[in-house]
């Protein structure tokens, strides 16, 4: 089981925002970093930090994190947008390990 | 720009030894970073194997860590990952990855190999 829980599944129409979130008791401490895997690709860092993007990634994906909760918003989506994206952190038992979430699958319709 | 590169054999017989090799171009291993291993098994979610820095300090997911051993060679400025006693379940894509980050709350992969298929088969 995973100590970062993401929603399987989230849908979104054209040109509509979807926020994809991701709970654990380690982003209270530790900032959410937001991967985004097409299939048969490696995956692509999107967001991470308190919000900065890498270069090259469309300012149409932002993020956040409240208590226990990170999120990364997708204003407008696109759909080359439709993807797996996954949240990564550090586990909550303090011993340097990372975790990932389990995935949230993002259909754009 | 960095790249990363995995290689080894994309067949291994169950209760044999997974070896893989991450090498580095484009940057230092010895830059300061950590290097990790990343898994997923087909169809399925992303796990972190574990990590290593260029002094050979390294952590590993307690589900593997009595099977895992990941060591660096700076001469050739590459890395690799050796999982012991595999089983069908250890049949996944692998991928290496740089881990970013210089403060200690905000980690992040930002360079990704492009992933090996390692599949445990008689």
């Amino acid at each position: 089981s995973s100590e970062l829980t993401q929603d399987p599944a989230v849908s979104v129409a054209l040109g509509q925002t979807v926020r994809i979130t991701c709970q654990g008791d380690s982003l209270r401490s530790y900032y959410a970093s937001w991967y985004q895997q097409k299939p048969g690709q490696a995956p692509v860092l999107v967001i991470y930090g308190k919000n900065n993007r890498p270069s090259g990634i469309p300012d149409r994906f932002s993020g956040s994190s409240s208590g226990n909760t990170a999120s990364l918003t997708i204003t407008g989506a696109q759909a080359e947008d439709e993807a797996d994206y996954y949240c990564n952190s550090r586990d909550s038992s303090g011993n340097h390990l990372r975790v990932f979430g389990g995935g949230t699958k993002l259909t754009v319709l | 720009q960095v790249q990363l590169q995995e290689s080894g054999p994309g067949l291994v017989k169950p209760s044999g030894t997974l070896s893989l090799t991450c090498a580095v171009s484009g940057g230092s291993i010895s830059s300061s970073n950590w290097w990790s291993w990343v898994r997923q098994p087909p169809g399925k979610g992303l796990e972190w194997i574990g990590e290593i820095y260029h002094s050979g300090s390294t952590n590993y997911n307690p589900s593997l860590k009595s099977r895992v051993t990941i060591s660096v060679d700076k001469s050739k400025n590459q890395f690799s990952l050796k999982l012991s006693s595999v089983t069908a379940a250890d049949t996944a894509v692998y991928y290496c990855a740089r881990d970013r980050g210089i403060v200690a709350t905000e980690r992040y992969f930002d360079y990704w190999g492009q992933g090996t298929l390692v599949t445990v088969s008689s």
